[in-house]
């Protein structure tokens, strides 16, 4: 029953490390989101992706890059990590031409910055 | 203004209290509307979901659509300590290309004994 999984739970990275974050969905969507989410800040849209190859950019994409060369892929990309994206990282897909699906979340990836 | 803003929280109920949530939006296009449930430690997930104004029932749970005021509202009825969990309103704007989903802040729910 896995809809969208994200490949760790926890991860720990040093200031100035380049982090991959990746997600794969498996119910064939066009739609896929990366949502962070920090307390008292609910979730912030980083970056989506309407279809292979596209992407747009949503309310925070500053130091952040994404990359979606299939379709059930989206990657998210941290070229430098610094300690102010210690936060808890959530990916979603979702389909684009029915409005009554629902968009799915993974279980998050809790990053650290050190 | 805030796209979506949410009652703020965090809100504590006894077990069996009817508990009300609500949202704000500021853009009339928005089209569809919805809450989700997110557990300590866990992703969102889709607890209800209306379509323009009106109500939808679905067991102990309605949600309730005012477009006319941009209001949306969540209500709980005789709620359990198994509700106790963050409940986030999210909007969509369309289909397609226009159809991210932009969210509340999220409540903080506690439900007591």
């Amino acid at each position: 029953d896995v809809k969208v999984t994200q490949s760790s739970r926890y991860l720990v990275k040093r200031t100035g490390e380049k982090v991959f974050l990746e997600c794969v969905q498996d119910m064939d969507h066009e739609n896929m989101f990366w949502y962070r989410q920090d307390p008292g800040l609910g979730l912030r849209l980083i970056y989506f992706s309407y279809d292979v190859k596209m992407k747009e950019k949503g309310d925070i994409p500053e130091g952040y890059s994404v990359s979606r060369e299939k379709k059930e892929r989206f990657s998210l990309i941290l070229e430098s990590a610094s300690t102010n994206q210690t936060s808890m990282y959530l990916c979603a897909s979702s389909s684009w031409g029915d409005p009554n699906t629902e968009a799915f979340f993974g279980q998050g990836t809790r990053l650290t910055v050190v | 203004q805030k796209e979506v803003e949410q009652d703020p929280g965090p809100l504590s109920v006894p077990e069996g209290a009817i508990v009300s949530l609500n949202c704000t939006y500021s853009n009339s296009a928005f089209q569809y509307f919805m809450w989700y449930r997110q557990y300590s430690r866990k992703g969102p997930e889709l607890l209800m979901y209306t379509y323009s104004s009106g109500n939808k029932e679905d067991g102990r749970f309605t949600a309730q659509v005012d477009k006319s005021s941009k209001y949306i509202s969540l209500f709980i009825r005789d709620s359990q300590p198994s509700d106790s969990a963050t409940y986030l309103c999210a909007i969509r704007g369309g289909i397609g290309a226009n159809s991210k989903l932009t969210f509340g802040k999220g409540i903080t729910l506690s439900v007591r004994p």
